[in-house]
């Protein structure tokens, strides 16, 4: 079945570092694929999305690329902030069946330090 | 516009007794899909509602189960609980019927369950 592998954490960076998560992802067909962040203590709130193949979604200086070859959708960013500090999450919606659903990696965990 | 709200937001039940969560979606939203969070089992589908029907429904057994009604609300129930049912709740809205589509979550129902 669809399936979704990320990088683990906890990943700990200095503030204005360079930001990489890996994601890849096994899928049948062409899924959509996002990345969801979550802090502390709240739900998930969408950063990111691509819909199909080597689309770019990018956002408050996130981006991601949709790399059907390589079946990976990495998130990066130039230049983390401390309040970039959460937990990450990489998800696809599956190609077929004409439903909303979400297949979430591991999550991981992002601390920035000043 | 507002977002998704779910109610109550925290909740402690004893094992055994059953627990209805609600979700309001996002103005418009006509699917509502469910997620359990948890440490180990980290995020997984319920299942998803789009006018009153559902439409796809994850690996959990059927003691979880949901509606959906005329306005797009839903509730979902877990009837006689288990230890292992205390998790985070995720209750998310989309906008497009085909699926695919980008969901919008709130700020989830923290179940414990003693």
């Amino acid at each position: 079945g669809d399936s979704v592998t990320q990088m683990e954490g906890p990943v700990t960076l200095s503030e204005e570092a360079f930001l990489t998560i890996n994601c890849t992802y096994t899928a049948t067909g062409y899924p959509s694929l996002f990345w969801y962040v979550q802090y502390p203590g709240e739900g998930l709130q969408l950063l990111l999305k691509a819909t199909k193949a080597d689309d770019k979604g990018s956002n408050k200086g996130f981006e991601a690329t949709y790399r059907k070859e390589t079946t990976s959708f990495h998130l990066e960013k130039g230049s983390v902030q401390v309040s970039d500090s959460a937990v990450y999450f990489c998800a696809l919606s599956p190609f077929s069946g004409g439903y909303n659903k979400l297949i979430f990696g591991a999550g991981t965990r992002l601390a920035v330090h000043p | 516009k507002a977002g998704v709200t779910q109610t109550p937001r925290y909740l402690i039940k004893t094992r055994g007794q059953q627990v209805t969560l609600s979700c309001s979606p996002i103005s418009g939203h006509r699917s509502v899909s469910w997620y359990q969070q948890t440490p180990g089992q980290g995020l997984q589908f319920l299942f998803e509602y789009f006018s009153e029907t559902q439409r796809n429904k994850g690996n959990f057994p059927g003691r979880f189960s949901g509606r959906q009604f005329s306005n797009s609300r839903s509730e979902m129930n877990v009837s006689t609980l288990e230890l292992g049912d205390s998790a985070l709740y995720l209750c998310a809205s989309s906008l497009l019927q085909q699926g695919r589509d980008e969901q919008y979550f709130g700020p989830g129902t923290r179940l414990t369950v003693t």
